[in-house]
């Protein structure tokens, strides 16, 4: 266990579907990020909070929308979404974004399935 | 073009055997270089360097930083099937846009018993 979960593990939806991940940490850190994983290719970061506030958005397509309501949680809300965006989608954690307390505790990601 | 290359892309060895994991990475903006373990899901973190020539060790994991030629190595030595996962390094820059990690492919290693 990292002390960052993740619901729900497993998540078909359709492409009009709307649906939210969740994501929480109990290491009490400052920094929460959203990756995704897709097969052959490298881990993406898509979004990074900083203390609730975000710091980066790495062109990501507006079908996926973050919420972070506290340093605690983070949400991916996703709507209208493509079979491409099928993947891992994992959170990680850190304590902060800055120097060496960038070491990242990871979820274990929800696996999405767009049909 | 990937900032951060490892190789190699997939390994098979046999228990006991020892193996060497390369990541090379992109000089701009270095902060640090990471690896991560990933078994089912999640990477869980190994090490994180930032000085060149130092070794770091845990049991039979050690990995080490050269900032000359801009690599990293991960050794495992006496393997064992548990060591079977993907093995990630990620690169972390200063900058304005600090906590961006930049991730190689990773490499799928398989110990076979």
């Amino acid at each position: 266990e990292t002390g960052v979960t993740q619901t729900p593990r497993h998540l078909v939806m359709g492409m009009t579907n709307k649906k939210s991940l969740k994501c929480e940490q109990h290491l009490g850190h400052n920094a929460m990020y959203w990756y995704k994983q897709s097969a052959k290719k490298p881990l993406e970061l898509m979004f990074v909070y900083n203390f609730k506030e975000q710091t980066e958005n790495n062109s990501v397509p507006s079908r996926f929308s973050p919420e972070c309501p506290n340093s605690s949680h983070l949400f991916l809300h996703l709507h209208t979404l493509q079979p491409e965006d099928s993947a891992l989608y994992l959170c990680a954690s850190s304590r902060s974004t800055k120097g060496t307390d960038n070491e990242q505790f990871f979820g274990p990601g929800t696996r999405l399935t767009v049909l | 073009e990937d900032k951060v290359v490892q190789s190699p892309l997939s390994l098979v060895v046999h228990e006991g055997d020892t193996v060497t994991l390369n990541c090379s990475y992109e000089v701009t903006n270095f902060r640090s270089l990471l690896w991560y373990k990933q078994e089912k899901k999640a990477p869980t973190f190994l090490f994180m360097l930032t000085s060149s020539g130092i070794e770091k060790k845990s049991g039979r994991l050690s990995s080490i930083l050269d900032k000359k030629e801009l690599f990293s190595i991960l050794n495992i030595t006496a393997t064992q099937t548990g060591d079977s996962a993907i093995y990630l390094c990620a690169q972390a820059d200063r900058g304005s846009t600090l906590g961006r990690l930049y991730f190689g492919r990773g490499t799928q290693l398989t110990v076979w018993p």
